[in-house]
């Protein structure tokens, strides 16, 4: 049973400040990591991409992964209001995507 | 270039009887899979369709079916509603199914209410 773990939070944070949220995922064969995130009764939209192990950056939002540790994180700097919603980490190999339960970030004015 | 359209956007429906929901995936866009999303469990995987085959299916009933039209669209169905099958359905896009690197990109969902 592939699993993403994922704690659901809320992770508070103020305005200004560097939210981190982490994921570990336990299928060792995973090839392709995914962030998702999710505003209140809206789809998930997907924020960043993630194949290799170190950092990727895309503005204000740094992925970074650790396949040793089966270890995916997102860090986003600034934190806006409106970066507050739930960030669902997605996990795949050569099949399906696995998702964690997300975490709910507040961002607080 | 269109995203991934999911109709219809709402819909609610008396126990027993059964639903169709459709999604258009992205044009070139080839395969297409289904979750369900309730409170509790989050993100549940359905099934994922490539070239009109199924290639995946999760942990639900017989009642959950699906298919893929010739176009790419994907219709899912339920039949004999239970009321814990109210939930936001979501449909995702890819290019492919079983590649690395493939991103995958979610409809507006359609949110079933059985009472």
């Amino acid at each position: 049973q592939k699993e993403v773990e994922q704690n659901s939070g809320p992770l508070s944070v103020p305005e200004g400040a560097i939210a981190s949220l982490n994921c570990t995922y336990s299928d060792r064969g995973s090839q392709s990591f995914f962030w998702y995130r999710q505003y209140s009764g809206k789809s998930p939209e997907l924020i960043m991409s993630i194949y290799s192990n170190g950092d990727k950056e895309d503005g204000r939002f740094t992925a970074q992964l650790n396949k040793a540790s089966q270890y995916v994180s997102l860090l986003i700097r600034d934190s806006q209001p409106s970066d507050s919603a739930t960030y669902l980490c997605a996990v795949s190999g050569y099949s399906t995507l696995t998702f964690g339960k997300g975490t709910m970030l507040l961002v607080s004015p | 270039k269109a995203g991934v359209t999911q109709t219809p956007r709402y819909l609610i429906k008396t126990r027993g009887q059964q639903v169709t929901l459709s999604c258009s995936p992205i044009s070139g866009h080839r395969s297409v899979s289904w979750y369900q999303q309730t409170p509790g469990q989050g993100l549940q995987f359905l099934f994922e369709y490539f070239s009109e085959t199924q290639r995946n299916k999760g942990n639900f009933p017989g009642r959950f079916s699906g298919r893929q039209f010739s176009n790419s669209r994907s219709e899912m169905n339920v039949s004999t509603l239970e009321l814990g099958d109210s939930a936001l359905y979501l449909c995702a896009s890819s290019l492919a199914v079983g590649r690395l690197n493939t991103e995958a990109f979610f409809g507006q969902g359609t949110r079933l209410t059985v009472v």
